[in-house]
């Protein structure tokens, strides 16, 4: 059975970092688009980032300079380094799996909660 | 800025058919923006029903449809089930500019 099991979030002060992995199971990351959503409570989904099979990568401009997108094939794992948070980057952060096109998400992960507070 | 627009709110009796909407502040939706479409409900993960515009997933039932519909992107529910009360989010992507852009969301109330 396929499943991405999120982990790494919790409570930071502004202007800290904190690193979210996802790991998977049940298919390959290096071989799908691999995505970041957030959402924030009570709002809505955006998406944050995305990294290609190939290794190129994309971001929100919300997060562009902040946030980098990574994967550990050895590991079967996908990452997100969150450096300068801001009380905007409060928010559940989804892992996806993409599909055979770059604009589809087949499979989501439970989620992990980010809070950045004093 | 790349905007896509859903309906807020949508209430649908049980049984009946209903239509959502996705339309991009660019112009008309084609197939090639890959519109995908999930559910999601409170407290719960997003999951999703409809990728690349009319496909299915594994889990998604007989009663849900995508199409593209006067310039839009469209999920249908056709007999609609109280259990399908929940909020609905369309994902457009804009190859160009290699950006993913969701709609706002549309809460389905079924009473």
């Amino acid at each position: 059975e396929e499943q991405l099991v999120e982990s790494g979030g919790g409570l930071v002060q502004p202007g800290g970092s904190l690193r979210l992995s996802c790991a998977a199971s049940g298919f390959t990351v290096s071989s799908n688009y691999m995505s970041w959503v957030r959402q924030a409570p009570g709002e809505g989904l955006e998406w944050v980032s995305i990294i290609y099979s190939g290794g190129s990568t994309y971001y929100a401009d919300s997060v562009k300079g902040r946030f980098t997108i990574s994967r550990d094939n050895s590991k079967n794992t996908l990452y997100l380094q969150m450096n300068s948070l801001r009380p905007a980057d409060t928010a559940m952060y989804y892992c996806a799996r993409g599909g055979a096109r770059p604009g589809d998400i087949l499979l989501w992960g439970q989620g992990t909660l980010v809070t950045v507070s004093s | 800025q790349t905007v896509v627009t859903q309906e807020p709110s949508l209430t649908v009796s049980p049984g009946g058919t209903v239509t959502l909407t996705c339309a991009s502040s660019t112009g008309a939706v084609t197939s090639g923006y890959y519109p995908n479409w999930f559910q999601q409900k409170p407290g719960q993960a997003p999951r999703t029903l409809i990728y690349s515009t009319t496909n299915k997933h594994s889990w998604t039932p007989a009663r849900f449809s995508g199409s593209l519909l006067g310039g839009k992107a469209a999920l249908t529910v056709s007999g609609v089930q109280p259990e399908d009360e929940a909020d609905y989010y369309c994902l457009l992507y804009y190859g160009g500019a290699r950006l993913w852009v969701f709609g706002g969301g549309t809460k389905l109330t079924v009473l």
